[in-house]
């Protein structure tokens, strides 16, 4: 059975930090992984998608990082800024109409 | 141009009602799928449909009942609703292999 954990769970960070946001899943036979955010009572933003073949995906200010082998995948945020406070969640799936299996999340605060 | 929409956007009801949630994608995307976020924030999946085929039933109730008329929806009917029901559920849609997911924008409901 896939499991999906994020770790932090929270983190608060000043303005203008980079910072990683892990994720680590149990099963390696994935096709996908994907990135959403969350912000309170929303809906799940798409932010990065990234296929098992790749190694990474970028977006702006945002890096997804893929290693399939070790079950691992990180989102770096450069230069962080108080609107990206949200829940950041983590989700994998093995394709096709496979469904997606999602980690807790981690709530990233930002501070002015 | 919204690609996936669900209706209502909140929804208070009484223990023991009937209610529908309806769920409409413009993706022309093959897959549909309901998820549930809990008071805790986590989100599984309940039902997937290919097609109008039901491909996944997690161990729901089956008070719970999915109807898909067609493939570009996908409706939720839940009879003798309980306070447990109280939740944020979440209709989403895929096509193929290697795409990512697109989550509408969630239904707050509210047993009282």
């Amino acid at each position: 059975k896939q499991e999906v954990t994020q770790i932090p769970a929270a983190l608060s960070v000043p303005e203008g930090e980079n910072l990683v946001l892990n994720c680590s899943f149990t099963d390696s036979a994935i096709y996908n992984l994907q990135w959403f955010r969350q912000d309170p009572g929303k809906g799940l933003t798409s932010l990065l998608l990234i296929q098992s073949s790749q190694r990474e995906q970028t977006s702006g200010r945002l890096n997804a990082s893929l290693d399939k082998s070790s079950g691992r995948s990180t989102l770096y945020i450069a230069a962080s800024q108080p609107g990206d406070s949200a829940t950041y969640l983590c989700a994998v799936s093995r394709g096709g109409s496979e469904k997606l299996v999602f980690g807790k999340g981690t709530k990233l605060t930002v501070n002015p | 141009d919204t690609a996936v929409s669900q209706t209502p956007k909140y929804l208070v009801t009484q223990m023991g009602n009937d209610k529908s949630i309806k769920c409409e994608q413009n993706l022309g995307h093959d897959t549909m799928y309901w998820y549930k976020q809990d008071s805790k924030k986590f989100l599984k999946i309940m039902f997937s449909y290919n097609n109008k085929e039901l491909i996944i039933n997690e161990t729901v109730p089956n008070r719970f009942s999915p109807k898909s008329p067609d493939k570009a929806h996908l409706n939720l009917h839940i009879n003798s609703l309980e306070l447990g029901d109280s939740a944020v559920y979440f209709c989403a849609s895929s096509q193929g292999t290697g795409n990512g997911y697109t989550f509408g924008s969630g239904t707050r409901l509210t047993v009282v």
